[in-house]
């Protein structure tokens, strides 16, 4: 069974930082590009980035670009997301998400709970 | 940057009657196309890819059609499980943009 186990989330002051964790199990995770998709509480879905499945290719959201770094650990089976310069609006739930293929490119089948960041003084 | 749009945002539908669910992408993402369901409270759920293969476990009940820009999801005979808001996504190309949702609720 795939499991996703986000972490890390919590209150953080605008301008702070924050790093997310995915611990994932339940499939080769190392065969799999994953991606991190977020969602203000009672809004729409927003993909935030993408990382390919031996870390050599990322790709961010222009909302994101140049504060968050996407990376991943193969041999922990971990992925993660170390989010700087925090805004009121990244306020969200982050999602930590499988993709079908092993690059940016595929659909998303799996998802993890979601862990919520909040950036409020 | 493909931009994806839903409609209706609302559709109200009574129980045992079928949901038409419509999605238009800016530029054709070919059959790119996924749809998700999310209930309240819960994280989204894969139907839907290459515009009309059910994911695993999905039931018949859901299908999808469509390619290039237009796309379609109708849900038969809605039961009270399927009240819901449903997202479609294109993974043609990066970002991997989803529609902002159409919420099916009870009649």
């Amino acid at each position: 069974e795939v499991q996703l186990v986000e972490s890390g989330g919590g209150l953080v002051q605008p301008g702070g930082s924050l790093r997310l964790s995915c611990s994932a199990s339940g499939f080769t995770f190392s065969f799999y590009a994953m991606h991190w998709v977020r969602q203000v509480p009672g809004k729409g879905l927003e993909h935030v980035s993408t990382i390919s499945s031996n870390g050599g290719n990322t790709y961010y959201a222009d909302s994101v670009k140049g504060r968050f770094t996407i990376s991943r650990d193969n041999l922990k089976n971990t992925l993660y997301l170390h989010m700087s310069s925090l805004r009121a609006e990244d306020t969200a739930v982050y999602y930590c998400v499988k993709g079908s293929i092993a690059g940016a490119g595929g659909y998303f089948d799996y998802w993890g709970q979601g862990t919520l960041v909040t950036v409020s003084s | 940057e493909t931009v994806m749009t839903q409609s209706p945002a609302t559709l109200s539908v009574s129980p045992g009657e079928r949901a038409t669910l419509s999605c238009r992408a800016s530029q054709s993402v070919s059959s790119n196309l996924a749809w998700y369901q999310q209930k309240p409270g819960q994280t989204p759920r894969l139907l839907i890819y290459g515009a009309s293969t059910r994911a695993t476990g999905i039931p018949a009940k859901f299908s999808g059609s469509g390619s290039g820009t237009e796309f379609t999801l109708t849900i038969s005979s809605l039961q009270s499980e399927d009240f819901a808001v449903y997202y479609c996504q294109q993974y043609y190309s990066w970002p991997e943009a989803f529609g902002q949702g159409t919420k099916v609720e009870i009649k």
